[in-house]
């Protein structure tokens, strides 16, 4: 049950794009089509952005997007916003009905 | 509107014992796979246990197993995590979370667990 890999930090310009990576292994990330994303502002609990890899949930805008290759998934934020700044994190199912999380991604918008 | 409320954080001692609730509305929730996450403060989100809509299967993170117990109460629309052998890093706040396709969809506010003497 060992965490996924994501970076620290990822910052942007307001406008651009920002991708941020997830690397897991063919246990987890790369076994199942089950990566989801979550953005968490302070103090407040966790949305969930993305499910199975590429879905986005009924009201989280278009500009957030999956996708996957091999063990590493990732999640693209285009046009850029200032409510974007937040923490991201990934999931993945590793089987056996076990879940592992990415250590978190700090993206600060410039 | 998916509602879910936790309750049952507070301070406990090292080797104490608690017992989180869930309270959940606005969705079947007998029909619901169910999960725990936690987050230590200032770090990141961690797994801690699943159940599937009639509680017969359950399953832990390492780091909890054999410590914590999940359950359900379907009539009562409530989710339980009995902690018990509390460590200090077992401290974190503890989010339940409705599945959504071995994901995590809905997400309560947390409670706080502090294991402190």
């Amino acid at each position: 049950q060992s965490a996924l890999t994501q970076p620290p930090s990822a910052s942007g310009s307001p406008g651009q794009s920002v991708t941020i990576s997830c690397t897991g292994t063919s246990s987890d990330v790369g076994g199942y089509n089950y990566v989801s994303w979550y953005q968490q502002h302070p103090g407040k609990a966790p949305k969930l952005m993305i499910y199975e890899v590429t879905n986005r949930p009924s009201g989280v805008p278009d500009r957030f997007s999956g996708s996957k290759s091999g063990n590493t998934a990732s999640l693209t934020v285009s046009g850029l916003q200032a409510e974007d700044e937040a923490d991201y994190y990934c999931s993945s199912y590793a089987g056996s009905k076990i879940w592992v999380f990415g250590g978190g991604t700090k993206l600060t918008v410039l | 509107e998916v509602h879910l409320v936790e309750s049952g954080g507070g301070l406990v001692q090292p080797g104490g014992s608690l017992r989180l609730s869930c309270a959940a509305s606005g969705f079947t929730f007998s029909s619901s796979w169910m999960h725990w996450v936690r987050q230590a403060p200032g770090k990141g989100l961690v797994w801690v246990s699943h159940i599937n809509s009639d509680g017969i299967s359950t399953n832990y993170a390492d780091s909890v197993k054999g410590r914590f117990t999940i359950s359900r109460d379907n009539a009562k629309n409530t989710l339980y995590l009995q902690m018990n052998s509390l460590r200090a890093e077992d401290t974190a706040v503890y989010y339940c979370a409705r599945d959504w396709t071995y994901g995590f969809g809905y997400w309560g506010q947390g409670t706080l667990v502090t294991v402190s003497s």
